[in-house]
């Protein structure tokens, strides 16, 4: 249980296109998903906290015009790198709580974008 | 100020030696310590979550413990398989459900 997919797993684009990334929640439902970015050899860096049915929650410093969040149903929530550039190119990974008693992050297999 | 600090940074190990990795954080109001295990390019695996003091966990040939400082992973007798990165994340009782994650802890097991 708790199996949460992300498509694409990875994507090449062009300076200036925009990149849509699905998270799914296959097989639970997910009020609350997170998106975060992971550059090489460091850590988790959470840029924002999507809730269904209304506005992601972003992180300071994390452009909301830029990463915009859209958390329609209790199963997916998209990622949406706008007019993407070279340093935007990073693996990000999407996560979706449970909910009941331990809430926890249950998180996808991540997608690699690269922008040339 | 970091609030969730790993060490060691990396970890060599020979298939059979224990060891134990750490996880120290400095947060008010602790909901939750978390610990995932990610292999290269792929997302993070959950293993344990520990709440409160005294707390332990287990799964195989690892263990989680639980202090008001600092948690402990402790790994017996791994085998090349464990090889991986090994992260920690605490949840503050006054972020909601957000993880704030330490750098990891990288884990080779040689046979």
């Amino acid at each position: 249980g708790a199996v949460v997919s992300q498509h694409p797993s990875w994507v090449i684009c062009k300076s200036g296109t925009s990149v849509k990334i699905e998270c799914r929640s296959l097989d639970f439902q997910a009020t609350t998903m997170f998106w975060y970015r992971q550059f090489p050899k460091q850590s988790l860096m959470l840029m924002a906290t999507s809730n269904e049915g209304s506005k992601a929650t972003y992180e300071q410093g994390v452009e909301k015009d830029k990463f915009l969040i859209n958390h329609a149903s209790l199963t997916l929530s998209t990622l949406t790198v706008t007019s993407a550039h070279p340093e935007d190119s990073s693996f990000y990974i999407c996560s979706a709580l449970t909910s009941g008693r331990g809430e926890t992050q249950y998180f996808g297999p991540g997608t690699r974008l690269l922008v040339l | 100020e970091d609030q969730v600090t790993q060490s060691p940074e990396a970890l060599r190990l020979q298939e059979g030696e224990s060891s134990s990795l750490n996880c120290s954080y400095t947060v008010s109001g602790l909901r939750g310590l978390f610990w995932y295990r990610q292999d290269p390019g792929k997302g993070p695996e959950f293993l344990f979550t520990l709440y409160s003091a005294g707390e332990e966990k287990e799964k195989e040939r690892l263990k989680a413990t639980l202090t008001k400082k600092e948690s402990f992973l402790h790994i017996t007798a791994p085998k090349p398989e464990d090889s991986a990165t090994y992260l920690c994340a605490v949840q503050e009782g006054s972020e909601g459900y957000a993880l704030n994650f330490g750098k990891g802890t990288s884990l080779l097991v040689t046979p």
